[in-house]
């Protein structure tokens, strides 16, 4: 089955624990990016990657690294959090070309304390 | 990237069509035009895209003018289970660099 996974789901962390958020794709698509979702903000887009060892910064970068080692997975790593990157974040990944859709992961919530 | 406007939120009766206008009038001539479903703690989901004139699919309907400086989302006998928020995208390549979802519109399905 075609999808984008996402782990963990759920995480309840504090402040300065680094941690990563690991996101894979089984559809061999070139390009990922990583959302991030508040209320009444929307989505917005934190990096996105259109190929191997290729990522830029999308609208709000701070606080977040990304990596793109091999094509499938496509790491969110925060190297010290803090309550503000409390959040629900989406992984999503798309062929490359244009009109081409996004399909997005199941989200993982964060809680930072 | 072409902005996009939407209304906030509509309402709804179980049986009833639903057409949600999104408004694009910067829309540049490569852009296709994608709608997205989101249930609530869910990923958006692809529900069509279209670039110009009419699209039909299993799920909706997408309306497109001559100038494609709007599109109309078209949802045929609303259930209950519809209810979500529905985002308008316009681009040329969905790939990233700013790919941006704009508020949506909130579709509340009533019995």
């Amino acid at each position: 089955e075609a999808q984008v996974t996402q782990n963990p789901r759920y995480l309840i962390t504090v402040t300065g624990k680094k941690l990563t958020v690991t996101c894979s794709q089984n559809m061999n698509h070139e390009y990922m990016s990583w959302y991030r979702q508040d209320p009444g903000l929307g989505l917005r887009q934190i990096y996105y990657s259109m190929n191997v060892e290729v990522t830029d910064k999308g609208d709000v970068p701070e606080g977040y690294k990304v990596s793109r080692k091999e094509k499938r997975n496509f790491p969110l790593i925060l190297e010290s959090p803090s309550p503000n990157q409390t959040s629900l974040y989406f992984c999503a990944s798309t062929k490359a070309g244009v009109g081409e859709t996004q399909y997005f992961g199941p989200g993982t919530r964060l809680l930072v304390l | 990237l072409a902005k996009t406007t939407q209304p906030i939120s509509m309402d709804s009766y179980e049986g009833q069509e639903v057409n949600i206008t999104c408004s694009h009038n910067n829309i540049a001539t490569n852009d296709y035009i994608t709608w997205y479903q989101q249930f609530p703690s869910q990923g958006p989901r692809f529900i069509i895209q279209g670039y110009k004139t009419k699209v039909t699919n299993e799920v909706a309907s997408l309306f497109i003018p001559a100038d494609r400086k709007s599109s109309t989302l078209s949802l045929p006998r609303v259930s209950l289970s519809d209810t979500a928020v529905y985002y308008c995208l316009v681009a040329g390549n969905n790939a990233g660099n700013m790919l941006t979802f704009g508020g949506g519109t909130r579709l509340m399905v009533k019995p």
